[in-house]
C-alpha cells in the first residue's frame, strides 16, 4: 500500500511565521502534490512536482513556495504566514506522467492554523 | 473549462436507500474520472474510478455511470449504509499534465 505522511496533522503559528509542511511517500512516485482544503471551496492545487528539482505552480500559488531536494519528499513553505492560510492542507503522490490513469494518493492532511 | 461540478452539496438518505451523486465537466480533454471517499480526520481515498470509454463501472454496492455525450458522470450507492456517511468527490483527470481537477464535494449522511 501507498502511504504518503505529513510530519503534522495540527499546527498552531503565528503571522508573520515562515512555516514549513513537510510531505513523505514511500512508493517512489514521481509525483507530488500539495492542495488546501476548505470548507465550501473542495480541494484547490497550490504547487506539484513531476521530479527532483521539479516544481509547477497550481492554482493558487500566491504565498507559497515547495521545495523537492529528494524524490521522496515534497516540502510546502508559508513565506510569511497570514490568517487566511489557516486550512486542511493536504499531500498527494502518483506514480508518474509517463503512466497514464494513475490515482492520487493522499496523506491525512495537516491543520494548519495561523494566529 | 476546467471546472468539474459536483451536486448535491449534502445528501441525507435512509439506511437501505440508494446515494446518488452527480458531477458534469466541460473539458473533452478529460480522460479518467475517479471519486474520492474521505472520512473526518483523514485524506482523500480513490473509492472507485472509470474511463471514458467505459458507460458503467461497478465494484460492490458502488457503481460510476458515464454519459460521454452529456459530459456527465454519477456515482450510485446502493443499499446505503451509515458507513457511508462521508465527503465524496468527483474528479478528473487530464492525461497531459496528471493534475486531478476537483468537484467541491457532497456530505452524505446515512441515517440509521
Amino acid at each position: 500500500d501507498v502511504k504518503v505522511t505529513q510530519s503534522s496533522r495540527y499546527l498552531v503559528k503565528r503571522t508573520g511565521e515562515k512555516v514549513f509542511l513537510e510531505c513523505v511517500q514511500d512508493m517512489d512516485h514521481e509525483n507530488m502534490f500539495w492542495y488546501r482544503q476548505d470548507p465550501g471551496l473542495g480541494l484547490r492545487l497550490i504547487y506539484f512536482s513531476y521530479d527532483v528539482k521539479m516544481k509547477e505552480k497550481g492554482d493558487i500559488p500566491e504565498g507559497y513556495s515547495v521545495s523537492r531536494e529528494k524524490k521522496e519528499r515534497f516540502s510546502l513553505i508559508l513565506e510569511s504566514a497570514s490568517t487566511n492560510q489557516t486550512s486542511m492542507y493536504l499531500c498527494a503522490s502518483s506514480l508518474s506522467r509517463d503512466t497514464s490513469n494513475q490515482p492520487q494518493h493522499f496523506g491525512d492532511g495537516t491543520r494548519l492554523s495561523i494566529l | 473549462q476546467q471546472q468539474v461540478k459536483q451536486s448535491p452539496q449534502s445528501l441525507i438518505v435512509q439506511k437501505g436507500g440508494i446515494s446518488i451523486i452527480n458531477c458534469a465537466y466541460e473539458n473533452t480533454a478529460f480522460d479518467y474520472f475517479p471519486w474520492y471517499q474521505q472520512f473526518p480526520g483523514k485524506g482523500p481515498a480513490l473509492l472507485i474510478a472509470i474511463r471514458p470509454d467505459v458507460s458503467e463501472k461497478k465494484e460492490g454496492r458502488f457503481t460510476i455511470s458515464f454519459n460521454k455525450s452529456a459530459k456527465q458522470f454519477s456515482l450510485h450507492i446502493m443499499d446505503s449504509q451509515p458507513g457511508d456517511s462521508a465527503t465524496y468527490f468527483c474528479a478528473a483527470i487530464n492525461r497531459r499534465d496528471d493534475k486531478i481537477i476537483f468537484g467541491k464535494g457532497t456530505r452524505l449522511h446515512i441515517l440509521p
